[in-house]
Protein backbone atom coordinates (compact mmCIF):
# COMPACT_ATOMS: atom_id res chain seq x y z
CA UNK A 1 0.00 0.00 0.00
CA UNK A 2 1.16 3.22 -0.82
CA UNK A 3 -0.86 5.72 1.71
CA UNK A 4 -1.52 8.97 0.50
CA UNK A 5 0.39 10.36 -2.46
CA UNK A 6 0.86 13.77 -3.83
CA UNK A 7 1.70 15.24 -6.84
CA UNK A 8 4.07 17.16 -8.03
CA UNK A 9 7.04 16.98 -5.05
CA UNK A 10 7.88 20.60 -6.30
CA UNK A 11 6.59 23.12 -7.93
CA UNK A 12 7.84 26.62 -9.45
CA UNK A 13 4.85 29.21 -10.73
CA UNK A 14 4.94 33.21 -11.19
CA UNK A 15 2.12 35.06 -10.41
CA UNK A 16 -1.41 34.64 -12.03
CA UNK A 17 -0.44 30.64 -13.16
CA UNK A 18 -2.57 28.30 -12.11
CA UNK A 19 -2.10 25.03 -11.12
CA UNK A 20 -3.70 21.61 -9.54
CA UNK A 21 -2.20 19.56 -6.55
CA UNK A 22 -3.35 16.31 -6.70
CA UNK A 23 -3.25 13.69 -4.04
CA UNK A 24 -4.78 9.90 -4.17
CA UNK A 25 -4.93 7.66 -1.04
CA UNK A 26 -5.58 3.70 -1.18
CA UNK A 27 -6.19 3.14 2.23
CA UNK A 28 -10.12 3.48 1.57
CA UNK A 29 -10.99 6.51 4.10
CA UNK A 30 -13.79 8.65 3.88
CA UNK A 31 -12.38 11.61 4.67
CA UNK A 32 -9.79 13.36 3.24
CA UNK A 33 -7.62 17.52 3.87
CA UNK A 34 -5.38 19.99 2.67
CA UNK A 35 -2.95 21.81 4.99
CA UNK A 36 -0.36 24.50 4.10
CA UNK A 37 2.77 24.30 6.53
CA UNK A 38 4.29 27.77 6.91
CA UNK A 39 7.40 28.33 9.18
CA UNK A 40 6.43 29.18 12.55
CA UNK A 41 2.69 28.53 11.78
CA UNK A 42 1.94 24.99 12.28
CA UNK A 43 -0.55 23.37 10.13
CA UNK A 44 -3.51 25.37 8.61
CA UNK A 45 -6.44 23.55 6.75
CA UNK A 46 -7.24 24.80 3.92
CA UNK A 47 -10.48 22.45 2.82
CA UNK A 48 -11.65 19.23 3.55
CA UNK A 49 -13.80 16.46 2.21
CA UNK A 50 -15.85 14.50 5.13
CA UNK A 51 -16.94 12.19 2.46
CA UNK A 52 -17.06 11.57 -1.23
CA UNK A 53 -19.44 14.10 -2.91
CA UNK A 54 -18.73 16.84 0.23
CA UNK A 55 -16.17 19.83 0.44
CA UNK A 56 -16.06 22.37 2.80
CA UNK A 57 -13.72 25.55 4.05
CA UNK A 58 -11.55 25.04 6.71
CA UNK A 59 -9.12 27.95 8.25
CA UNK A 60 -7.69 29.75 5.05
CA UNK A 61 -10.06 28.81 1.87
CA UNK A 62 -9.17 32.19 0.25
CA UNK A 63 -7.33 31.47 -3.58
CA UNK A 64 -8.27 27.81 -3.32
CA UNK A 65 -10.83 25.47 -5.26
CA UNK A 66 -10.70 21.26 -4.40
CA UNK A 67 -12.79 18.72 -5.98
CA UNK A 68 -13.28 15.25 -4.42
CA UNK A 69 -13.12 13.73 -7.87
CA UNK A 70 -14.14 10.02 -6.15
CA UNK A 71 -13.39 8.25 -2.56
CA UNK A 72 -9.76 8.04 -3.40
CA UNK A 73 -8.60 11.29 -4.80
CA UNK A 74 -9.03 14.93 -3.65
CA UNK A 75 -7.54 17.79 -5.67
CA UNK A 76 -6.34 21.35 -4.99
CA UNK A 77 -6.75 24.23 -7.15
CA UNK A 78 -4.50 27.50 -7.05
CA UNK A 79 -6.65 29.66 -9.76
CA UNK A 80 -4.21 32.70 -9.86
CA UNK A 81 -1.34 32.09 -7.68
CA UNK A 82 -0.05 35.01 -6.01
CA UNK A 83 3.41 35.08 -3.41
CA UNK A 84 1.52 34.20 -0.32
CA UNK A 85 1.11 31.15 -1.58
CA UNK A 86 4.54 30.07 -1.48
CA UNK A 87 4.30 27.10 1.01
CA UNK A 88 4.34 23.53 1.97
CA UNK A 89 1.40 21.59 0.92
CA UNK A 90 0.26 18.13 2.72
CA UNK A 91 -2.59 16.17 1.51
CA UNK A 92 -4.47 13.96 4.63
CA UNK A 93 -6.92 11.23 4.89
CA UNK A 94 -8.51 9.67 7.53
CA UNK A 95 -11.14 6.93 8.12
CA UNK A 96 -13.76 8.93 9.53
CA UNK A 97 -13.24 12.70 11.25
CA UNK A 98 -10.76 14.51 13.20
CA UNK A 99 -10.92 11.68 16.14
CA UNK A 100 -9.70 9.43 13.93
CA UNK A 101 -5.61 9.35 13.02
CA UNK A 102 -4.85 11.64 9.99
CA UNK A 103 -2.49 9.63 7.35
CA UNK A 104 -0.39 12.77 5.55
CA UNK A 105 1.09 12.66 2.19
CA UNK A 106 4.81 13.71 1.20
CA UNK A 107 4.47 17.26 0.93
CA UNK A 108 4.00 19.36 -2.28
CA UNK A 109 6.89 22.57 -1.83
CA UNK A 110 5.62 25.36 -3.89
CA UNK A 111 6.90 28.70 -4.50
CA UNK A 112 5.26 31.40 -6.32
CA UNK A 113 7.18 34.30 -7.79
CA UNK B 1 -12.58 29.96 16.51
CA UNK B 2 -10.24 27.62 18.22
CA UNK B 3 -6.89 29.00 19.28
CA UNK B 4 -3.83 26.34 20.21
CA UNK B 5 -1.04 28.42 21.41
CA UNK B 6 2.39 26.10 21.82
CA UNK B 7 5.77 26.42 24.06
CA UNK B 8 7.98 26.46 23.84
CA UNK B 9 9.23 27.47 20.17
CA UNK B 10 12.08 25.50 20.50
CA UNK B 11 13.63 22.94 22.92
CA UNK B 12 16.97 21.73 23.76
CA UNK B 13 17.78 18.50 26.00
CA UNK B 14 20.71 16.36 26.50
CA UNK B 15 20.33 12.89 25.91
CA UNK B 16 18.81 10.67 28.30
CA UNK B 17 16.94 13.93 29.91
CA UNK B 18 13.19 14.64 29.64
CA UNK B 19 11.38 17.00 27.53
CA UNK B 20 8.07 18.60 28.10
CA UNK B 21 5.92 20.55 25.34
CA UNK B 22 2.80 22.73 26.72
CA UNK B 23 -0.26 23.20 24.85
CA UNK B 24 -3.22 25.43 25.70
CA UNK B 25 -6.77 25.91 23.87
CA UNK B 26 -9.29 28.57 23.66
CA UNK B 27 -13.02 26.06 23.02
CA UNK B 28 -14.15 24.42 26.27
CA UNK B 29 -15.87 22.49 23.11
CA UNK B 30 -12.85 20.26 22.00
CA UNK B 31 -12.71 16.68 23.38
CA UNK B 32 -9.50 15.78 20.92
CA UNK B 33 -6.13 16.29 21.35
CA UNK B 34 -3.41 14.58 19.38
CA UNK B 35 0.40 15.29 18.95
CA UNK B 36 2.05 14.76 15.66
CA UNK B 37 5.82 14.62 15.16
CA UNK B 38 7.70 15.62 11.80
CA UNK B 39 11.46 14.58 11.02
CA UNK B 40 13.51 17.13 9.32
CA UNK B 41 11.91 16.35 5.25
CA UNK B 42 9.21 14.21 6.14
CA UNK B 43 5.00 14.45 7.19
CA UNK B 44 3.93 14.78 10.11
CA UNK B 45 2.87 11.20 11.42
CA UNK B 46 0.45 10.70 14.88
CA UNK B 47 2.38 9.54 18.04
CA UNK B 48 -0.29 9.82 20.44
CA UNK B 49 -3.93 11.35 21.27
CA UNK B 50 -6.05 11.91 24.04
CA UNK B 51 -10.03 12.31 24.45
CA UNK B 52 -11.40 14.53 27.01
CA UNK B 53 -12.80 12.08 29.33
CA UNK B 54 -8.71 10.73 30.20
CA UNK B 55 -6.55 12.76 32.12
CA UNK B 56 -3.51 11.00 31.14
CA UNK B 57 -2.04 8.28 28.69
CA UNK B 58 1.23 6.76 28.16
CA UNK B 59 2.70 5.07 25.52
CA UNK B 60 6.26 3.46 26.34
CA UNK B 61 8.55 7.01 26.77
CA UNK B 62 5.39 9.25 25.99
CA UNK B 63 2.72 10.56 27.82
CA UNK B 64 0.23 13.13 27.25
CA UNK B 65 -1.25 14.92 29.70
CA UNK B 66 -4.76 16.93 29.77
CA UNK B 67 -6.46 19.43 32.28
CA UNK B 68 -9.77 20.25 31.13
CA UNK B 69 -10.90 23.38 33.85
CA UNK B 70 -7.43 24.63 32.96
CA UNK B 71 -7.66 24.48 29.13
CA UNK B 72 -4.01 22.80 28.44
CA UNK B 73 -2.33 19.56 27.73
CA UNK B 74 1.11 18.77 27.40
CA UNK B 75 3.68 15.81 25.91
CA UNK B 76 6.30 14.29 28.21
CA UNK B 77 9.07 12.63 26.61
CA UNK B 78 11.51 10.15 29.11
CA UNK B 79 14.65 9.39 28.40
CA UNK B 80 15.44 11.09 25.19
CA UNK B 81 17.32 9.90 22.32
CA UNK B 82 18.69 11.57 19.12
CA UNK B 83 15.86 10.08 17.35
CA UNK B 84 13.78 11.96 19.32
CA UNK B 85 14.85 14.85 17.48
CA UNK B 86 11.65 16.60 15.42
CA UNK B 87 9.44 18.97 15.35
CA UNK B 88 6.71 18.23 17.47
CA UNK B 89 2.54 19.60 16.76
CA UNK B 90 -0.21 19.64 19.69
CA UNK B 91 -3.53 20.10 17.92
CA UNK B 92 -7.34 20.15 19.17
CA UNK B 93 -10.47 19.60 17.24
CA UNK B 94 -12.95 21.92 16.89
CA UNK B 95 -15.67 20.04 15.32
CA UNK B 96 -16.04 17.13 14.15
CA UNK B 97 -13.69 16.98 11.00
CA UNK B 98 -11.51 20.28 11.99
CA UNK B 99 -7.98 20.20 14.09
CA UNK B 100 -6.41 23.46 14.84
CA UNK B 101 -2.61 23.06 14.75
CA UNK B 102 -0.42 24.35 17.65
CA UNK B 103 2.87 26.34 15.64
CA UNK B 104 5.20 23.62 16.41
CA UNK B 105 8.43 22.51 19.05
CA UNK B 106 11.64 22.14 17.56
CA UNK B 107 13.23 19.12 19.91
CA UNK B 108 16.98 19.11 19.22
CA UNK B 109 18.53 16.22 22.03
CA UNK B 110 22.17 17.00 22.13
CA UNK B 111 24.27 13.46 22.25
Amino acid sequence: NAGVTQTPKFQVLKTGQSMTLQCAQDMNHNSMYWYRQDPGMGLRLIYYSASEGTTDKGEVPNGYNVSRLNKREFSLRLESAAPSQTSVYFCASSQGGSYNEQFFGPGTRLTVL
Amino acid sequence: GENVEQHPSTLSVQEGDSAVIKCTYSDSASNYFPWYKQELGKRPQLIIDIRSNVGEKKDQRIAVTLNKTAKHFSLHITETQPEDSAVYFCAASINDYKLSFGAGTTVTVRA
